[in-house]
């Protein structure tokens, strides 16, 4: 069974930073594109980031580009995402997803993130 | 970056209805559309990709259809446990962009 545990949401003060980890496990992990997609409160999903199989490509959203990093670890199975610059529009739920043909076929349960003073 | 239309953006229906969510594309993404079902406090649940593919395990009474700019999500005949959030997303190019979503009620 395929499984996706996010890790380190939390509190940050506007132009702080945060890394996001997900421990993925129950499938071969360097097989698959991952996702990172958040919704902040209240609101409809929203898309931030993928990496390859093998990390050699990386696609971002406009909003988070130069400050956002997607990055994967395959021997140790694991996904990230390094937010830096933080705005309060950043506050979201963030889930990390894998992929199938450009879509998010499997979900984690996400991890809060707020971006607050 | 294309942009998702859904419409409704809210449904009232009731058990044994037949509903229809549509969801349009800012331009032509051929068959290259996906739908997803959020239930409050969870993660999505990913239902069909590629416009009409069901996802392993979906009940049958979903259905999708369309192609180009138009899509429509069918439930045939709607369960309690499909009171839920839908989002459609389209896969063609990025960045990936989804619709507003469309919560289904109860009526």
């Amino acid at each position: 069974e395929v499984q996706l545990v996010e890790s380190g949401g939390g509190l940050v003060q506007p132009g702080g930073s945060l890394r996001l980890s997900c421990a993925a496990s129950g499938y071969t992990f360097s097989n698959y594109w991952m996702s990172w997609v958040r919704q902040a409160p209240g609101k409809g999903l929203e898309w931030v980031a993928n990496i390859k199989e093998d990390g050699n490509e990386k696609y971002y959203i406009d909003s988070v580009k130069g400050r956002f990093t997607i990055s994967r670890d395959n021997a140790k199975n694991l996904l990230y995402v390094q937010m830096n610059s933080l705005r309060a529009e950043d506050t979201a739920v963030y889930y990390c997803t894998r992929d199938g043909s450009g879509t998010s076929n499997n979900w984690g349960q996400g991890t809060p993130v707020t971006v607050s003073s | 970056d294309i942009q998702m239309t859904q419409s409704p953006s809210t449904l009232s229906a009731s058990v044994g209805d037949r509903v229809a969510i549509t969801c349009r594309a800012s331009e032509n993404i051929n068959i290259w559309l996906a739908w997803y079902q959020q239930k409050p406090g969870k993660a999505p649940k990913f239902l069909i990709s590629r416009a009409s593919n069901l996802e392993s395990g979906v009940p049958s009474r979903f259905s999708g259809s369309g192609s180009g700019t138009e899509f429509t999500l069918t439930i045939s005949s709607l369960q309690p446990d499909d009171f839920a959030t839908y989002y459609c997303q389209q896969h063609k190019s990025y960045p990936r962009t989804f619709g507003q979503g469309t919560k289904v009620e109860i009526k």
